[in-house]
Parts: C-alpha cells; structure tokens; sequence
C-alpha cells in the first residue's frame, strides 16, 4: 500500500463549481501535512498547510482528519485558473530527520 | 529574487554517457534534495542532503549519484544512464536541517529537468 493515496481525476468540473479532493495516508506517525499545486509540466508549488482546526485561504479550505488519517482540500467557485494538478504531501520524522512523502497527485480541469 | 536554477532544463543522451544535472539555490538553505516525477508515480525521491558533506539516499537511488560540497549546490550524477533513467527530475531545497521539530517547513522546487535516455 502506498504510503499516500489520491484519486488521480481527472476531475472535469465547470466554472463556479465546488470540488473537493480528499487523500489518505497510512503512516499514523506523519505529522504536516501539505496541498501542492503543479501546473502542466512545470514545478509544484506550495497551496496550503493543513492544520488540525482546519484553514481557509480565500476559496480553499483544507481539512485535516487524524482518526481516518485522510486530508481534503475543498475549491469553491472553480475558476479556469484552477486546472492544475493537487499533490498531497506528508511529512513525518525518520530517523530524526523529516521523511517527505508525495501523493501521485489529483488532476482538475475546469471547463468555461 | 529567491529561486532554484537547474541546468540544463532539457537533455537528450544515450545509453551510458555519463551526464550532471546542477542544482543551485541563493536561499541558503541547508536541505536539498533531488526527485524524479514519472505519469502515475508521482514525485519519488532519489537523495537528499541534510548540508554539506551529508547526503543520504531517498527512496529511488539506484542509478544515480550526488555531492554537497557547497551549501548552495547539489548536482546529481548519472554515470551510465539508461533509458529507464527517463524522467523530469526537480531539484528542491528548504531551510530545515531536516529537523523533525521543523515539520511545517516547505520545499522550494527548481524548474525541472526534463532528461530523455535513448
């Protein structure tokens, strides 16, 4: 099993539409926990952190859920901007070192 | 401006032609790291460097070599590439020792490298 898990979509949505990706992770020592955003062929790029309480910047919130070890990351109001593909990322110590670990990623078209 | 350069961004070569992809970051960061992203693989790592003179293998090393003789640099090596050696590879740093107790720090990804064995 994969240390951690997306849908990789793609997910085909309209404009203004709402969409959430969830991701799952097996590790119950992992401790942050991040949503990266890759555009075609090009580097990815930090979205957001995820915190306990949960965040929101603008039209995303993340969500973090430790007791079924998933994160989501929910887009309100999609935007042809937003097609992209999400990465979930997770870290956790190793060795007194952090161990970071990419999702395969989820991919989004918004469609006008 | 605060970056990661990698060069060269677009590579063609043969079988066995020994070949170095420089990585470079102005940030001063002391952790660097190389990852290779294949369709359906995702990002896996290759080899990280906690500073310098310390490196250490991730989770993909086979194949493959690096050096941290500067802060600021981290090449990696292929000295016989073969075709399964395919990929786009990024180069990223962040400004963690690698600490556990920095846990919330990100990666800054260079461009990539986009390397085609033949």
């Amino acid at each position: 099993r994969k240390e951690v898990e997306q849908d990789p979509g793609p997910f085909n949505v309209p404009e203004g539409a709402t969409v959430a990706f969830n991701c799952t992770y097996s590790n119950s020592a992992s401790q942050s926990f991040f949503w990266y955003r890759q555009d075609c062929r090009k580097e990815p790029k930090l979205l957001m952190s995820v915190y306990s309480s949960g965040n929101e910047d603008g039209r995303f919130t993340a969500q973090l859920n430790r007791a079924s070890q998933y994160i989501s990351l929910l887009i309100r109001d999609s935007k042809l901007s937003d097609s992209a593909t999400y990465l979930c990322v997770v870290n956790r110590r190793s060795g007194g070192y952090q161990k970071v670990t990419f999702g395969t990623g989820t991919k989004l078209q918004v469609i006008p | 401006e605060a970056q990661v350069t990698q060069n060269p961004r677009y590579l063609i070569t043969v079988t066995g032609k020994k070949l170095t992809v420089t990585c470079s970051q102005n940030m001063n960061h002391e952790y660097m790291s190389w990852y290779r992203q294949d369709p359906g693989l995702g990002l896996r790592q290759i080899y990280y460097s906690m500073n310098v003179e310390v490196t250490d293998k991730g989770d993909v090393p086979e194949g493959y070599k690096v050096s941290r003789k500067e802060k600021r640099n981290f090449p990696l090596i292929l000295e016989s590439p073969s075709p399964n050696q395919t990929s786009l590879y990024f180069c990223a740093s962040n400004s963690s020792p690698g600490l556990a107790e920095n846990l919330q720090e990100t990666q800054y990804f260079g461009p990539g490298t986009r390397l085609l064995v033949l």
